[in-house]
């Protein structure tokens, strides 16, 4: 069975602050996909990042950074220097690499705060 | 732009009233449709697959007779959610598989659902 866990529930930062969003999976593939979403309050789900379980190089982009730990099953999410408009709920998803029938399985998700 | 579509964006009914949702693909064909249900403050939980010109996969404790999916084309996937009660009352949440290496899903921005 697949699992993905986000323990943080809610994180209230202040601007300027930098955070990180833990992510942790449970798989039994060899292979795998790991996703994050960003879902701000319009509910429309933003794609950020899709790593292949083969891939353990960590990977920046702007003010987001993520790392990926295949030895703890972890695949944090940092944002820099956070600014309000990043409050929205971030999911993170596993899924599977072949090509058939393929689904995401999403952790609970984690509710980003960004005050002024 | 937009890669799926879905309509309505948000829909409210009386208890016992049927109501459709529509998710279209807008830039390729989709052989494969999601359909997800996130109560407030929730996950995505996986309703069901929608295979074109196929009956749908329901995820174990989705009713299929309540949920009517029909994927009559290679662009429209429907969801119709049959005899709605207050508990029904949720975001509806399509996807889009699109076919190839990195089996990419796009989602839809979603339908919020309030049965009164």
């Amino acid at each position: 069975a697949q699992k993905v866990t986000q323990a943080q529930t809610e994180i209230s930062v202040v601007e300027k602050e930098d955070v990180t969003l833990d992510c942790v999976y449970e798989t039994r593939d060899t292979t795998y996909y790991l996703f994050w979403y960003k879902q701000p309050p319009s509910g429309e789900l933003v794609f950020l990042i899709r790593r292949n379980s083969f891939d353990e190089q960590n990977e920046i982009s702007g003010r987001y950074s993520w790392n990926f730990q295949k030895s703890t099953s972890s695949f944090n999410f940092t944002i820099t220097a956070s600014q309000v408009v990043d409050s929205a709920v971030y999911f993170c998803a596993l899924g599977p690499t072949t090509s058939g029938y393929s689904t995401l399985t999403f952790g609970k998700g984690t509710m980003l705060l960004v005050s002024p | 732009g937009a890669v799926v579509s879905q309509h309505p964006s948000w829909v409210i009914c009386k208890s016992g009233t049927s109501v459709k949702i529509e998710c279209r693909s807008l830039d390729f064909q989709a052989t494969t449709m999601f359909w997800y249900r996130q109560f407030p403050k929730q996950s995505l939980m996986l309703m069901a697959t929608s295979n074109e010109g196929s009956k749908a996969t329901y995820e174990q404790g989705v009713e299929k007779d309540k949920f009517l999916i029909n994927h009559a084309s290679l662009t429209l996937s429907t969801l119709t959610v049959t005899s709605a009660h207050p508990e029904d009352s949720s975001f509806y949440i399509c996807s889009v598989k699109r076919q190839g290496a990195h089996n990419e899903q796009f989602f839809g921005p979603g339908t919020r659902l309030t049965v009164l």
